[in-house]
C-alpha cells in the first residue's frame, strides 16, 4: 500500500538550533518528492522538488535531501519566521495526477 | 512562482443554501486541477481531481451530487457545495498543475454553514 509518513508530528527548536524533519514514503514507483510549507489559514506554498536518489535542493536555510525510502528537510539556524508546517508528497510513477501527501510537522521556532 | 487564486477566502452562510468557489491559475495553464478538504490539525484529504474538459474523479467517500465540481477552462475550476449544512464546514483549498509538474496550491476558502 502507498503510504507517506512525516516524523516528528510536531518540532519546537529555539532560534538557531539547527534540526530535521523526516518523510518516509513507501510507493509503488516514484515521479518526485515535493516539500511544501503551511502557514495558519493558508494553502500550501511550493518549497522543492527531488526527483532521484541523492539529489538535494537548498533554499535559504532549507535543504532537502532524497533516498530511496525518505527524505529529509534540514533546517539550518531556524528562525522564528521558519515556524509553520511542513508537508511532503510523493507523486507516483505513471500516474502523475496520483499524490500521497504526509500529516505534516508542525515546526515551532522560540526566539 | 507559479500562482494560484482561490475566492472567496470566506464564506457564512445558512444551512441549505448551495456554495460557490472559484479556483484560478494566474500564470499558467492547469491541465489538472484539484480539490482538497483540510480539517483542523490535520493533512489535506483530496476530494477529487479533475482535468479541463473532463469530468471530475472523485475519491471514494465524496459524493458527487453534494460537491459539484466544474473544470471549464485551463485556468478555471469550481467547486459547488450542494444544499450544504454544518458538517459541510470546512477549509477547501484547490491546487492546480500543469503536466507532471507540481502542484501550486490556492490560500483556501474558510466554509461555515450556520
Amino acid at each position: 500500500e502507498d503510504q507517506v509518513t512525516q516524523s516528528p508530528e510536531a518540532l519546537r527548536l529555539q532560534e538557531g538550533e539547527s534540526s530535521s524533519l523526516n518523510c518516509s514514503y513507501t510507493v509503488s514507483g516514484l515521479r518526485g518528492l515535493f516539500w511544501y510549507r503551511q502557514d495558519p489559514g493558508k494553502g500550501p506554498e511550493f518549497l522543492f522538488t527531488l526527483y532521484s536518489a541523492g539529489e538535494e535542493k537548498e533554499k535559504e536555510r532549507l535543504k532537502a535531501t532524497l533516498t530511496k525510502k525518505e527524505s529529509f528537510l534540514h533546517i539550518t539556524a531556524p528562525k522564528p519566521e521558519d515556524s509553520a508546517t511542513y508537508l511532503c508528497a510523493v507523486q507516483v510513477a505513471g500516474d502523475f495526477n496520483k499524490f500521497y501527501f504526509g500529516s505534516g510537522t508542525k515546526l515551532n521556532v522560540k526566539p | 512562482g507559479a500562482v494560484v487564486s482561490q475566492h472567496p477566502s470566506r464564506v457564512i452562510c445558512k444551512s441549505g443554501t448551495s456554495v460557490k468557489i472559484e479556483c484560478r491559475s494566474l500564470d499558467f495553464q492547469a491541465t489538472t486541477m484539484f480539490w482538497y478538504r483540510q480539517f483542523p490539525k490535520k493533512s489535506l484529504m483530496l476530494m477529487a481531481t479533475s482535468n479541463e474538459g473532463s469530468k471530475a474523479t472523485y475519491e471514494q467517500g465524496v459524493e458527487k451530487d453534494k460537491f459539484l465540481i466544474n473544470h471549464a477552462s485551463l485556468t478555471l475550476s469550481t467547486l459547488t457545495v450542494t444544499s450544504a449544512h454544518p458538517e459541510d464546514s470546512s477549509f477547501y483549498i484547490c491546487s492546480a498543475s500543469l503536466g507532471d509538474q507540481p502542484q501550486h496550491f490556492g490560500d483556501g476558502t474558510r466554509l461555515s454553514i450556520l
